[in-house]
């Protein structure tokens, strides 16, 4: 398996634009995690998804920030407007649960 | 609810030294507890985990932690550090039934020569 694969890895947009941020799981894996790293808050749990369900998006910073899973390959976050405050560096993982949960590379997204 | 205090933000150790790494959780049910390390401009990748079992886990790259219940501690630790070993380490841990992932806040491990 070629791991979790996020697109795309660097995302330059202006503010006000939407931003729309993919992410495809593991196959097999059943949860999946959108994490925001940031220096002054560190590594942010924004939403988990367990078969295709969200199950705690207490971590979305608010109503400009949506995620979906419509099926068990495939993830989007999406931020709309964007502000420059939303940069950051955007993760997601997936876990069979079992075990330990497996990252991407990550997107680096500046609004500028 | 889960939570994770890593009670270092930053280290600085010389090669070839000892290191600690000090992480305390608090959940009021049973955990599985991880070491993730995240080198620069790259993602995060596992350490080494304790799910259950021997409460002394030892990892990649010569590390090990040992889970400590009555203390809610899991501990980083690495006999002899490398240059290689600078990175960012997480202490994260996730309720065994929900698998929320929740992680610390991250210590920065630097090795000075």
């Amino acid at each position: 398996d070629a791991g979790v694969i996020q697109s795309p890895r660097h995302e330059v947009t202006e503010m006000g634009q939407e931003v729309t941020l993919r992410c495809k799981p593991i196959s097999g894996h059943n949860s999946l995690f959108w994490y925001r790293q940031t220096m002054m808050r560190g590594l942010e749990l924004l939403i988990y998804f367990n078969n295709n369900v969200p199950i705690d998006d207490s971590g979305m910073p608010e109503d400009r920030f949506s995620a979906k899973m419509p099926n068990a390959s495939f993830s989007t976050l999406k931020i709309q407007p964007s502000e420059p405050r939303d940069s950051a560096v955007y993760f997601c993982a997936s876990t069979s649960g079992l075990s330990e949960a497996f990252f991407g590379q990550g997107t680096r997204l500046t609004v500028v | 609810a889960q939570s994770v205090t890593q009670l270092d933000s930053q280290v600085p150790v010389f090669e070839e030294a000892p290191v600690e790494l000090r992480c305390n959780y608090s959940s009021s049910v049973s955990v599985y507890l991880f070491w993730y390390v995240q080198y620069p401009n790259q993602g995060l990748q596992l350490l080494l985990k304790y799910l259950s079992g021997s409460t002394l886990v030892k990892g990649i790259n010569g590390f090990e932690a040992e889970f400590n219940k009555s203390q809610t501690s899991f501990h980083l630790r690495k006999p002899s550090v490398h240059i290689s070993d600078t990175a960012e380490y997480f202490c994260a841990v996730s309720d065994q039934g929900a698998q929320k992932l929740v992680f610390g806040q991250g210590t920065r491990l630097t090795i000075n020569p």
